[in-house]
């Protein structure tokens, strides 16, 4: 069963807005990872944030990590239509050291020019 | 290679037929990953190998699924006597040395069972 539950299922913004995606998991983590989807392709890594670690940046995008509410953020600063994707945040979880990902249903962003 | 390949991109079977999917992970990547995506969303955990050893096996259906990583040869994953829910695109991921790393996916295969 998927531990990982994200909201929204869908966001349509507007080109230059910002866009935040959230996700929230049950058990220990190593690390939290997000990546992107494009449509027919696989998952391109994006950012990934350790669990001793609360805020990580790369270029337009912000993750932030609260372990004591077991929840992430992904926000996308002045987005772009190249953007629209989508995004799912994935667990290692302590327990198998790591070793799978274990990954939320994901958020379908659409941006519009 | 720089990036991590798989083959074929579509795959289509009857019923009951075997289906044999490949990847090619990372050179230098010591972690190779299966994943079953269904439905454009859920993705599903089948198999992780370090090096040619199976690493974590507990999430493949074992009756008909099996997976190989054999030295000088793309990893494998063959499902035996497909069903019509094995429909779903099978993705391949390679890590670095420490698993905590990001890991690498290729673009899948759809496997389509009629």
């Amino acid at each position: 069963s998927q531990q990982g539950e994200e909201d929204p299922q869908a966001l349509s913004i507007q080109e230059g807005e910002n866009a935040t995606m959230n996700c929230s998991y049950k058990t220990s983590i190593n690390n939290l990872q997000w990546y992107r989807q494009n449509s027919g392709r696989g998952l391109v890594h994006l950012i990934l944030i350790r669990s001793n670690e609360r805020e990580k940046h790369s270029g337009r995008l912000r993750v932030t990590l609260d372990t004591s509410k077991k929840s992430s953020s992904l926000l996308i600063t002045a987005s772009r239509a190249a953007d629209t994707a989508s995004y799912f945040c994935a667990t290692g979880n302590e327990e198998t050291s790591g070793s799978r990902l274990t990954f939320g249903e994901g958020t379908q962003l659409t941006v519009n020019p | 290679g720089e990036e991590v390949a798989q083959t074929p991109k579509h795959l289509v079977r009857g019923e009951g037929q075997k289906a044999k999917l490949y990847c090619a992970p990372i050179k230098g990547h010591s972690y190779v990953f299966w994943y079953q995506q269904v439905l454009k969303n859920e993705f599903k955990f089948l198999i992780s190998f370090q090096n040619e050893n199976v690493f974590d096996e507990t999430g493949m259906p074992k009756e008909r699924f099996s997976a190989k990583c054999l030295p000088n040869s793309p990893c494998s994953l063959e499902i035996q006597a497909t069903k019509l829910e094995d429909s779903a695109v099978y993705f391949c991921a390679s890590s670095q040395v420490d698993l905590r790393e990001p890991q690498h996916f290729g673009d899948g295969t759809r496997l389509s069972i009629l």
